[in-house]
């Protein structure tokens, strides 16, 4: 069990740059979950996976942002046309679906828009 | 709908005092409860967490929580704080019957006196 990871671990981009997030979850955890979290706060809930379907969406996701899982592994998030508001800590967080309800999560990616 | 809230976004305690973090949630349906702590520049370490049963959890490095349901609350307690506790702890709540969503309050930061 080698935990959850993410990559890059930091990302600086220019606004209206596209950018795009990897998250390897624990092996065999077949739910997965995207967290956005702003200074001081707590993070918030993006977009859920089970297996490779996206069963929810916040409605915080707008339409710039899309997350894949396109074989029920690692997924991607995507955000097109960065924005300064769109600066936060991206988490991923990996459950398994055997009834355990525990989330763990990994380190998070910094975006820093410029 | 499920909320959070976390009362004191700083509390201050001097190393073996005790420590009281506070949470109180809303949730329509019986909730699932956690407690997470975050580190500088980390990820989400679970604390504890509350599903079904006995309503005294205990957690990792010495911290646990009650859960009381006439109160809807969930407060974290340690009874000797050390220096290493210092850190950002969340509280957070989901629907009971399945990994859903977590919905987090907005934190609390630690801080540990000498």
């Amino acid at each position: 069990d080698t935990g959850v990871s993410q990559d890059p671990r930091h990302k600086i981009t220019k606004r209206g740059q596209n950018v795009t997030f990897r998250c390897d979850p624990i092996s065999e955890h077949n739910r997965l979950y995207w967290y956005r979290q702003t200074l001081g706060q707590g993070p918030e809930f993006l977009t859920y996976f089970q297996n490779e379907a996206q069963l929810e969406k916040s409605r915080l996701l707008s339409d710039r942002f899309s997350a894949e899982r396109p074989k029920g592994s690692f997924s991607t998030l995507e955000i097109q046309r960065t924005e300064q508001g769109d600066s936060a800590m991206y988490l991923c967080a990996s459950s398994s679906g055997t009834g355990l309800v525990e989330q763990y999560f990994g380190p998070g990616t910094r975006l820093t828009v410029t | 709908a499920q909320s959070v809230t976390q009362l004191g976004s700083h509390v201050s305690v001097s190393e073996g005092a005790l420590v009281l973090l506070r949470c109180n949630y809303s949730s329509s349906v019986p909730p699932y409860l956690f407690w997470y702590v975050q580190y500088p520049n980390q990820g989400l370490q679970l604390l504890l967490k509350y599903t079904t049963g006995a309503t005294l959890v205990k957690g990792i490095n010495g911290f646990e929580a009650e859960f009381k349901k006439s109160e809807t609350s969930f407060h974290l307690t340690k009874p000797s704080a050390h220096m290493s506790d210092a850190a950002e702890y969340f509280c957070a709540v989901s629907p009971s019957g399945s990994a859903r969503q977590l919905t987090f309050g907005s934190g609390t930061q630690l801080t540990v006196l000498p």
